[in-house]
């Protein structure tokens, strides 16, 4: 079966300094991933998403940026992490298929980021 | 601008009763319509998914009908339990990447 994992659970850091989450998959190859953020109070806010090793898409102009070094992983970092960057982290990923919309996410369990 | 509008008022029902929560969407065409639970504190999973040439979709007790006429999508709960009580969010796909609501949060009472 598949696995989604991702660490740190929570976090506490301050402004200006760098940050750096993962995200692995385990029991599927292929897949696309996806980084969102939940915000207090606000919904789901798609970050950026990767159809493919070292192929990243942005979706929202801000300062992280994300990576995926390998087929299953997937990093989403900052250089200075802002107070406006705290929020609940979620990745996720699917199947990769020609119709995207056809095919469920399946959510990790998140990482609390509070910027202090 | 696309818009999925779901009612962020919380919806308070009594055990046994049939909850019903409403999925608004605009200037989208969407295929697929996607329904996901949220506890707090939780990553969303999955419960739903229906096309747009499905009038209706079942499984167990939920039940989801998709309106592309009407832009709609309704979500129902049937026979109630405590333990439905969650943040249900809707979904459109956009490219690869899927829209959610800010959804809907249930509180069913014993």
């Amino acid at each position: 079966s598949q696995t989604i994992h991702q660490w740190p659970a929570t976090l506490v850091q301050p402004v200006g300094s760098p940050l750096s989450l993962e995200c692995t998959v385990e029991g599927t190859s292929n897949p696309n991933l996806y980084w969102y953020r939940q915000a207090a109070g606000r919904g789901l806010q798609l970050l950026f998403y990767s159809v493919g090793i070292g192929q990243i898409s942005s979706e929202v102009p801000q300062n992280l940026s994300a990576s995926r070094p390998q087929d299953r992983q997937f990093i989403l970092s900052s250089k200075k992490l802002l107070l406006s960057d705290s929020g609940f982290y979620l990745c996720a990923w699917s199947v990769r298929g020609r119709s995207q919309g056809a095919y469920e996410q399946y959510f990790g369990p998140g990482t609390r980021l509070t910027v202090t | 601008s696309q818009k999925i509008e779901q009612n962020s008022e919380a919806l308070n029902i009594q055990e046994g009763k049939t909850a019903t929560l409403t999925c608004n969407y605009t200037n989208y065409s969407p295929a697929y319509l996607q329904w996901y639970r949220q506890d707090p504190g939780r990553g969303p999973v999955f419960l739903l998914l229906i096309r747009e040439n499905e009038k209706e979709k079942r499984k167990e007790r939920l039940k989801v009908t998709f309106d592309t006429t009407l832009k709609q999508s309704l979500f129902h709960i049937t026979a109630s339990q405590p333990a439905d009580s969650a943040t249900y969010l809707c979904a459109l796909n956009s490219g690869y990447a899927l829209n959610f609501g800010k959804g809907t949060s249930l509180l069913v009472t014993p």
